[in-house]
């Protein structure tokens, strides 16, 4: 079946700096990328939708200037999360989908997820 | 807009058992898929099963099965046969026209012994 390869699994940087995180689909083309937040016992909230070669799409309330997201080939996506504070710690999860989405999974894989902490 | 709801906060199931966890939605699009992932404490997100608006039947996919009424808006999943490895976090999630997933906010399901 499909996969996504997410990396770093976990992580932990100081309080200023910059993270990034990286979504890779090893066996098909993810036209479309989707990044989720997700806090403790809570639901996956949607951050951003990108198309490869275009803009994101961020949902209201997600900042685009601290939550970078680059799409730039058909198999990898980036969210780097720039000038990190504690309150940025999560856990960030993303979800590629091919271009018919009548894949495997019905078009939906999930990278493994990447915990942040912000110190 | 879409509306995914999951009014179970937390359910406990004895091993063996079957058990219900409840989704209801709520969409204006005639056409939509609705879908039940189960994410255990590692936190990866794992496709359980699958019920697209026009199918005619009730989808199963193992000890998974999907009560689908589409009149009462609801597709509520059944774990048959319970096991102690299904304990984990339960999302109901629906496609949006823009083809993100909208999750529900979840049930937190243990299974004892």
């Amino acid at each position: 079946g499909a996969v996504v390869s997410q990396h770093p699994s976990w992580v932990i940087c100081k309080s200023g700096t910059s993270v990034k995180i990286e979504c890779r689909s090893l066996d098909f083309q993810a036209t479309t990328m989707f990044w989720y937040r997700q806090f403790p016992k809570k639901s996956l909230m949607l951050m951003a939708t990108s198309n490869e070669g275009s803009k994101a799409t961020y949902e209201q309330g997600v900042e685009k200037d601290k939550f970078l997201i680059n799409h730039a080939s058909l198999t990898l996506s980036t969210l780097t999360v720039t000038s990190a504070h504690p309150e940025d710690s999560s856990f960030y999860i993303c979800s590629a989908r091919d271009s018919e989405g009548t894949g495997y999974n019905y078009g939906y894989t999930f990278g493994s997820g990447t915990r942040l902490t912000v110190v | 807009a879409q509306k995914i709801t999951q009014t179970q906060p937390g359910m406990f199931v004895q091993e063996k058992e079957a058990v219900t966890l409840d989704c209801t939605y709520d969409t204006s699009d005639p056409s939509y898929g609705l879908f039940w992932y189960k994410q255990p404490s590692s936190g990866e997100m794992i496709f359980l099963i699958y019920q697209g608006s026009y199918d005619q039947q009730n989808a199963t996919e193992g000890r998974y099965s999907l009560n689908f009424q589409k009149a009462r808006k609801s597709a509520n999943l059944v774990i048959s046969a319970s096991q102690l490895g299904d304990s984990a976090m339960y999302f109901c999630a629906m496609r949006s026209p823009g083809y993100a997933l909208n999750f529900g906010k979840g049930t937190s399901l243990l299974v004892t012994p």
